[in-house]
């Protein structure tokens, strides 16, 4: 499996600001994914990211709020936009090996951020 | 569309003791993936299990052991003799291809909480 990294583990941000979140793949990998959990909740996908394109979003989530870069098979940010304290969740980076539904998705380690 | 559901939100147990927790989903699909993850307190996911829809053997693995029963949806994790490094959150997780180029929707179940008791 895949090591995954993101930065920053955590933060604190002022309500208004914007925070980008990086996730590193110590690999090539075809398929980035990018989830939300919010306290006490499951995850929910916000949108799929592959090298190369646009990234792909769920409904309910926006590329103005969450843009997202992916620029090679290695790396991508998501940045979240002029936050609120809704904003407040843990964000996940995951990477699946192929663009089938067969693969496993690894986890990187989340980026917890609270939202004053 | 497809749908995890993990009745049971929190589960304490005392350490030793074996627990299982449940699983259902729903899919249209003849073809599919389910998983379990663990989310310890620190947060990060890892992975557990692969199961896909046309293996129903049962699966063992140390203290952990999973029942893949297609005649009631149910994908149930059981874990035997239980220790405090246990408590975590676990989640199921289903895996559809979407799409006619077969990309990847997972969906995930709200979670169940275990707190293992010394």
């Amino acid at each position: 499996s895949a090591v995954i990294s993101q930065k920053p583990s955590r933060d604190i941000c002022q309500r208004g600001t914007s925070l980008t979140i990086q996730c590193q793949v110590d690999s090539q990998v075809t398929m980035m994914f990018w989830y939300r959990q919010q306290p006490g909740q499951s995850l929910t996908l916000i949108a799929t990211a592959n090298q190369g394109s646009e990234a792909t979003y769920e409904s309910g989530f926006v590329i103005d709020k969450f843009p997202i870069s992916r620029p090679n098979l290695t790396f991508s940010t998501l940045t979240v936009s002029n936050m609120s304290p809704e904003d407040s969740s843990i964000y996940l980076c995951s990477v699946g090996g192929r663009r089938t539904f067969t693969d496993t998705q690894y986890f990187g380690p989340g980026t917890r951020l609270t939202v004053l | 569309a497809q749908k995890v559901t993990q009745a049971q939100t929190e589960i304490s147990v005392v350490e030793k003791e074996d627990v299982t927790l449940d699983c259902v989903y729903e899919t249209r699909d003849t073809t599919y993936y389910l998983f379990w993850y663990k989310q310890p307190p620190s947060g990060e996911l890892v992975f557990l299990i692969r199961r896909n829809s046309f293996d129903e053997q049962n699966e063992i693995s140390g203290r952990y052991s999973w029942n893949f029963q297609k005649s009631t949806s149910s994908f149930n994790f059981t874990i035997t003799a239980s220790q405090v490094v246990d408590s975590a959150v676990y989640f199921c997780a289903l895996s559809e291809a979407r799409g006619s180029g077969g990309y990847q929707k997972v969906t995930f179940g709200i979670g169940t909480k275990l707190q293992v008791i010394p």
